[in-house]
């Protein structure tokens, strides 16, 4: 079965410091990846994906993913993480061929001045 | 665009009430999804239409939930009788067929509390 998990339930960083959110996958075939980001009392917002070719993709507000095909791995990073970071993060694979994303349980970033 | 539209942002029922959800996804989008968010159960995907039909319906929790979309402009969720294990965050999504299908724009959710 697809699946994608967050090891992390938080991740607590100080500003300016660089930022780790982790998600590992097991999906059949070439993945298809995703970062979601929840603002407090908002809807999900994309961030980025990975089809194919460069394992390392660049998203939105300076974020970026590096996709690690041996390790199973799709980790979210920043090389300077801003207080207005702070927010819940969810990493999401399609279930195969039937139109569903599946999420993974987020993780909580919280950044501290 | 005014991005995803759902109303009301806020509902509280008592149990046994019908509750009707209303979201009106980004123009031009073909695909429309509603999810629901819990502590407990996190993201789950209850239905989504491709064109305005329903393709999966999957996660639809029972008979008290149906969805409609009449057009391309509108979809309602429903729960009746409502019960207080309905309380959530329900949010509409939409996105455009093709490569670009699994980047969904969610709208704001809707709030529901269930006494």
């Amino acid at each position: 079965a697809q699946s994608v998990a967050q090891p992390e339930d938080q991740v607590n960083v100080a500003e300016g410091n660089p930022l780790t959110v982790k998600c590992t996958y097991s999906v059949s075939g070439n993945p298809y990846l995703f970062w979601y980001v929840q603002y407090p009392n908002r809807g999900l917002q994309f961030l980025l994906k990975y089809i194919t070719g460069d394992n390392l993709v660049k998203g939105s507000y300076g974020f970026e993913a590096e996709f690690n095909k041996s390790q199973t791995s799709f980790h979210l990073k920043k090389p300077s993480a801003l207080v207005s970071d702070s927010a819940l993060y969810f990493c999401a694979a399609p279930s195969g061929n039937t139109g569903k994303l599946i999420f993974g349980q987020g993780t909580t970033l919280q950044v501290k001045p | 665009d005014a991005g995803v539209i759902q109303s009301p942002r806020h509902e509280v029922t008592e149990m046994g009430q019908e509750v009707t959800l209303r979201c009106k996804p980004i123009s031009g989008h073909n695909s429309l999804f509603w999810y629901r968010q819990t502590m407990m159960r996190g993201l789950e995907l209850l239905i989504y239409f491709n064109n305005n039909v329903p393709i999966d319906d999957s996660g639809m929790p029972e008979d008290r939930f149906s969805a409609k979309m009449p057009n391309a402009s509108f979809s309602t969720l429903k729960i009746q009788p409502s019960e207080p294990r309905d309380s959530a965050v329900y949010f509409c999504a939409s996105s455009l067929e093709g490569d670009r299908f699994y980047e969904q724009y969610f709208g704001p959710g809707t709030r529901l509390t269930v006494t």
